[in-house]
């Protein structure tokens, strides 16, 4: 049973707007979550990461959110460029990282 | 700097044919592993090794072995190939296994006909 999921397989923004990824957990010894995004053909590659004692972590355009108690966790990009269509997985580990299906981000000109 | 190196690229199998997946990192790390990414499951972790000379199974270990022949290599054979086996596979290393970014290879594409 999958204890990470991104429920949203597709999301489609235009340029410099704002994109949000979401991603539900079921596991609440989670305490560590990362979020990689990859290109078509490359391996995943880490993007951002938060641990549960706190509920945000900001890094140039992107921005992970944390809501322990509803075991919710979102990515934002803003603003959004062409260079980050792509998938963005979301993981989350006590110990080994669990993995979400992914979502494949789309940015419009 | 290359980081995580995995050899071949993609490699087509008959069933019941043998392989090995060669990976090796040059950052030192301690922690390696082997995933498998199918549509729409995201990754699924196969076989890690915490450190050198250590290694246990993953989410989905059935079909594989692995070794981890030295610090900064780690192989995932797959003794009699399978269709079902027929996936991505990715190897990704950590300084340390618990609570730390993975960085990943670019994987292999496996077809098993």
């Amino acid at each position: 049973d999958q204890q990470v999921k991104q429920n949203s397989p597709s999301l489609s923004v235009q340029e410099g707007r704002i994109s949000i990824l979401n991603c539900d957990y079921t596991n609440s010894m989670f305490d560590y979550f990362l979020w990689y995004k990859k290109y078509p053909a490359e391996g995943p590659t880490f993007l951002i990461s938060i641990s549960s004692i706190k509920d945000k972590n900001e890094d140039g355009r992107f921005t992970v959110f944390l809501n322990k108690s509803a075991k919710h966790l979102s990515l934002h990009i803003v603003p959004s460029q062409p260079g980050d269509s792509a998938v963005y997985f979301c993981a989350a580990s006590p110990l080994l990282l669990s993995f979400g299906a992914g979502t494949t981000v789309t940015v419009r000109a | 700097n290359a980081g995580v190196t995995q050899t071949p690229k993609f490699q087509v199998l008959k069933t019941g044919q043998s392989m090995t997946l060669q990976c090796a990192q040059d950052m030192n790390h301690n922690s390696m592993y082997w995933y498998r990414q199918d549509p729409g499951m995201g990754l699924r972790l196969i076989y890690y090794s915490a450190s050198e000379g250590t290694t246990d199974k993953g989410e989905v270990p059935n079909g594989y072995n692995v070794s981890r022949l030295n610090k900064r290599e780690f192989s995932l054979r797959l003794e009699s190939a399978a269709p079902s086996q027929t996936s991505v596979y990715f190897c990704a290393s950590s300084q340390y296994y618990s609570n730390q970014p993975q960085h990943f290879g670019d994987g292999t594409r496996l077809s098993i006909l």
